[in-house]
């Protein structure tokens, strides 16, 4: 079956300007979480669903940042007034929410603030 | 605070050699592992996880877990150039749909 999918796969904004971000998890995971990753760095997380549920947004960097999901599938991720230090890998990843909770990745959103 | 901690490396391995990374976490309540694998430019891939003391083989990768000691292996046999990457550890406690990561190792395998 198909993977997550996350678009746009590049996105070139100029400072102040807001971003949308959007991520289609695996049919029928019930978890999604994004993650930010700058270059060389680990994974940072920013906030998890549970359906269409946010039970933690403690990984949002400020008040810029918010997020939701809609029908317990797509989701997005909006960044208002970017800032340079925006600029990162956004990851998004689902789960099925089982014992595991195994984490299945996206391509990722590479964000370039100019 | 929970935590979960790699050598950041890179740690250089010959072709054909085992390599060993390792990863030790904090908390005791940790039901979960997990070792993913990132190559440049890409995003994290699920390679290996492990519920139970003991060792779990898949192919060329081996994942070791001891509870007691608080750490979880992994061992890449006959190494390969491609085998090079950074590798992620992961941890979780059953109470928790989160995962807790560690910051990876940089695996460089020299021909």
């Amino acid at each position: 079956g198909a993977g997550v999918s996350q678009s746009p796969s590049n996105k070139v904004t100029e400072k102040g300007k807001d971003v949308e971000l959007r991520c289609d998890p695996i049919s029928g995971h019930t978890a999604l979480y994004w993650y930010r990753q700058s270059l060389g760095q680990g994974l940072e997380f920013l906030i998890y669903f549970q359906g269409n549920s946010a039970p933690d947004k403690s990984g949002l960097p400020s008040d810029r940042f918010s997020a939701e999901r809609t029908g317990g599938s797509v989701s997005t991720l909006t960044i208002q007034r970017t800032q340079q230090e925006d600029s990162a890998v956004y990851l998004c990843a689902s789960s099925s929410g089982t014992r595991g909770n195994e984490q299945f990745f996206g391509p990722g959103t590479r964000l370039t603030v100019l | 605070q929970k935590e979960v901690e790699q050598n950041s490396g890179p740690l250089s391995v010959p072709e054909g050699a085992i390599a060993s990374l390792n990863c030790t976490y904090s908390d005791r309540g940790s039901q979960s592992f997990f070792w993913y694998r990132q190559y440049s430019g890409k995003s994290p891939e699920l390679i290996m996880f492990i519920y139970s003391n003991g060792d779990k083989e898949d192919g060329r990768f081996t994942a070791q877990l001891n509870k007691a000691s608080q750490y979880v292996s992994l061992l890449i046999r006959d190494s390969q150039p491609s085998d090079s990457a950074t590798y992620l550890c992961a941890v979780k406690m059953d109470s928790n749909y989160q995962l807790i990561w560690g910051a990876g190792t940089k695996l460089i395998i020299k021909p």
